[in-house]
């Protein structure tokens, strides 16, 4: 098993590019696909990427994937954010057994 | 498009059963694996249930092991979600989700709306 630790809230102004950050504890972030999803206030989430970097049809480019071994950390970036994207952001993978969501990040656009 | 659309949830008291169901259009739903994720009030997502797309593998979380019960039929395009033995704790609002490929390992494509569960006395 392990665990997947996001910050607890980020802000930003419009404009500019913020970056969120999944860190897992216990087991090599590479070893599992990590996904991201984005909910706003009321909303459904919507899955935002598949499997470290992919982009479903219909996300715009501005939001992009990856993952960084040294740190064994995931990061979701946001490029020229707008005010709609003040949203919460989780973080998930899957453990081989179960699948393990991050706390979520509240960003919040200013 | 892809739709999901869920239904079965409302007020239950602790220790009573409740049935969530989970119906898919707009793709194939028998080619799916499909997932069960709940968010308390004001709370995060937290993964309940998942079932591959035959039914032959399934997972839940240890908090409601032994107590929830995922199944499905394909005919028609429905998923499920027996709680039994129901506590406070899972109080919330119950998302299907559909999977990007056939396995429960497969994550999460198109979320539902959600259906509501109460707990309370």
């Amino acid at each position: 098993n392990f665990m997947l630790t996001q910050p607890h809230s980020v802000s930003e102004s419009p404009g500019k590019t913020v970056t969120f950050s999944c860190s897992r504890s216990g087991g090599s972030i590479a070893s599992t696909y990590v996904h991201w999803c984005q909910q706003r206030p009321g909303s459904s989430p919507i899955t935002l990427i598949y499997e470290d970097n992919q982009r479903p049809s219909g996300v715009p480019d501005r939001f992009s994937g990856s993952i960084d071994r040294s740190s064994n950390s995931a990061s979701l970036t946001i490029s020229e954010l707008k005010t709609e994207d003040e949203a919460d952001y989780y973080c998930q993978s899957y453990d081989g057994t179960n699948w393990v969501f991050g706390g979520g990040t509240k960003l919040t656009v200013l | 498009e892809v739709q999901l659309l869920e239904s079965g949830g409302g007020s239950v008291q602790p220790g009573g059963s409740l049935r969530l169901s989970c119906v898919g259009s707009g793709f194939n739903f028998g080619d799916f694996a499909m997932h069960w994720v709940r968010q308390a009030p004001g709370k995060g997502l937290e993964w309940v249930s998942s079932l591959s797309w035959d039914g032959g593998i399934i997972g839940h979380a240890v908090s409601v092991e032994g107590r929830f019960t995922v199944s499905r039929d394909n005919a028609r395009k429905s998923l499920f979600l027996q709680m039994n033995s129901v506590r406070v704790e899972d109080m919330a609002l119950y998302y299907c989700a559909k999977a990007w490929g056939p396995y429960h390992k497969d994550g999460f494509h198109v979320w539902g709306r959600g259906t509501r569960v109460t707990v309370s006395s």
